[in-house]
């Protein structure tokens, strides 16, 4: 079975830094995509960041470069999103989901189920 | 604001058709993936490319569009259809990728 495993909910203070996973199993995890995806508290979904663990090619969405770090380590099919300096504003849901990359369309195929990030003083 | 617009809620009778729709620029030189997200739960995708269903979505579902403007259509849509739908396709530069606003569903 094809699945995305992402770490548990964190809390953390303002400042904090802070790193989540997302493990791939079933699948050649270095074939794929891996996307990260904010969902704010009863808002819609934002794009963030792709890369591409085979050769780690990364992109970033404008409204998040610089802003946090997406790194992937293939021997062990994870891949992560970091912060150095949390916000109470990066308080959300992050999803990670493989991708499926064409000139045209980029589609999102398997998902994890989500972790919850809380930054609050 | 995103670069993919779509309207903020739609209402269909139960087993009636409806159509969602997702405007932007990109959308005439690119296709638009849909994606239903229910309370709770993560996005399940329904829609990519022209009109491509992944495995275990509804044959109802169908994905179509026409200039700026990309559609999902539900034919005959059922109480477990009632979700948020978000729309993704390139921005406007075409080098990154976006989500529209999101539509709610609503099945009367």
């Amino acid at each position: 079975e094809v699945q995305l495993v992402q770490s548990g909910a964190d809390v953390k203070k303002p400042g904090e830094s802070l790193k989540i996973s997302c493990k791939g199993s079933g699948y050649s995890f270095t074939s794929y995509w891996i996307g990260w995806v904010r969902q704010m508290p009863g808002k819609g979904l934002e794009w963030m960041g792709i890369i591409y663990p085979g050769d780690s090619d990364t992109r970033y969405s404008p409204s998040f470069q610089g802003q946090v770090t997406i790194s992937a380590d293939k021997s062990i099919s994870t891949a992560y999103l970091q912060w150095s300096s949390l916000k109470a504003s990066d308080t959300a849901m992050y999803y990670c989901a493989r991708g499926v990359a064409t000139t045209y369309y980029f589609n999102m195929d398997v998902w994890g189920k989500g972790t919850t990030v809380t930054v609050s003083s | 604001s995103s670069e993919l617009t779509q309207d903020p809620a739609v209402s269909v009778a139960l087993g009636q058709t409806v159509r969602i729709t997702c405007q932007g620029d990109s959308l005439r030189s690119y296709y638009a993936s849909w994606y239903q997200q229910k309370p709770g739960q993560a996005p399940v995708l329904v829609i990519y490319g022209k009109n491509n269903r992944p495995s275990g979505i509804p044959d109802r579902f169908s994905g179509s569009s026409s200039g700026d403007t990309a559609s999902l259509t539900i034919t005959g849509a059922q109480a477990e259809d009632e979700a948020d739908y978000f729309c993704n396709s390139r921005d406007s530069s075409g080098n990154h990728w976006v989500f529209g606003g999101g539509t709610k569903l609503t099945v009367l």
